[in-house]
C-alpha cells in the first residue's frame, strides 16, 4: 500500500464549478500537508500548506485536513480554465516528504 | 528573491553515458532535495542534502549520487545511463529552519528534462 493515495483523474469540469481534490495517507507521522500545482513541462508550484487539522483558505482555494481520518482535500471555487493543471498533494514527517501521484484537472471554458 | 534554478533545462544522452545536473537554491535556503518525475511513477524522492551532508535518501540505485557545496548549490550525477532514466529531474530547496524538517516548505525549480537514447 502506498503511503499517500491520490486519484490520478483526469477530472474535467466546466468553468465556474467547485472542484474537490483529495488524498488519503496511512502514516500518522505526517504533520505538515501541502498542495502543489504543476503546469505541463514546468516544476510544481506551492499552492498551500498547513500543519493542523481544519480548514485554511487562500482566495479561491481552501485546504482541509482531517488527521483522524488521514484525509486531506483541496477545494477550488469558481474554477477557471487557467486552473487546468496537475495538482499534487504532499505530506511531510521529519525529513521525509511524500507526494501523491497527482490529479490532472481540466477546466472547460 | 530569485527562485530555484536548474541547469541545463534539457539534455539528450545515450545509454552508458553519465550526466551531471546542477541546482541553485533560493538564497538563504540550506536544504536541497532531488526528485525524479515520470508519467508512470510520479514524483519519486532521490535524496536530500543539508549543510553539505546527505540526510535522507530514496530507493534508487547507487548510479544516482549527489553532493552539496558550501554555498548550498547542489549537483546530482547519474552514471551508466539507462533508457529508464529518461525523466524530469526536479530540485527543490527549503529554508530548513525547523526541527527535524517539520514545517519546511519546498520550492521547486523548473526541472531538467533528460532523454536517454
Amino acid at each position: 500500500q502506498k503511503e499517500v493515495e491520490q486519484d490520478p483523474g483526469p477530472l474535467s469540469v466546466p468553468e465556474g464549478a467547485i472542484v474537490s481534490l483529495n488524498c488519503t495517507y496511512s502514516n500518522s507521522a505526517f504533520q505538515y500537508f501541502m498542495w502543489y500545482r504543476q503546469y505541463s513541462r514546468k516544476g510544481p508550484e506551492l499552492l498551500m500548506y498547513t500543519y493542523s487539522s481544519g480548514n485554511k483558505e487562500d482566495g479561491r482555494f481552501t485546504a482541509q485536513v482531517d488527521k483522524s481520518s488521514k484525509y486531506i482535500s483541496l477545494f477550488i471555487r469558481d474554477s477557471q480554465p487557467s486552473d487546468s493543471a496537475t495538482y499534487l498533494c504532499a505530506m511531510r514527517g521529519g525529513f521525509k516528504t511524500i507526494f501523491g501521484a497527482g490529479t490532472r484537472l481540466f477546466v472547460k471554458a | 528573491k530569485a527562485g530555484v534554478t536548474q541547469t541545463p533545462r534539457y539534455l539528450i544522452k545515450t545509454r552508458g553515458q553519465q550526466v551531471t545536473l546542477s541546482c541553485s537554491p533560493i538564497s538563504g535556503h540550506r536544504s536541497v532535495s532531488w526528485y525524479q518525475q515520470t508519467p508512470g511513477q510520479g514524483l519519486q524522492f532521490l535524496f536530500e542534502y543539508f549543510s553539505e551532508t546527505q540526510r535522507n535518501k530514496g530507493n534508487f540505485p547507487g548510479r544516482f549520487s549527489g553532493r552539496q557545496f558550501s554555498n548550498s548549490r547542489s549537483e546530482m550525477n547519474v552514471s551508466t545511463l539507462e533508457l529508464g532514466d529518461s525523466a524530469l529531474y526536479l530540485c527543490a530547496s527549503s529554508p530548513a529552519k525547523g526541527l527535524a524538517g517539520v514545517g519546511d516548505t519546498q520550492y521547486f525549480g523548473p526541472g531538467t528534462r533528460l532523454t536517454v537514447l
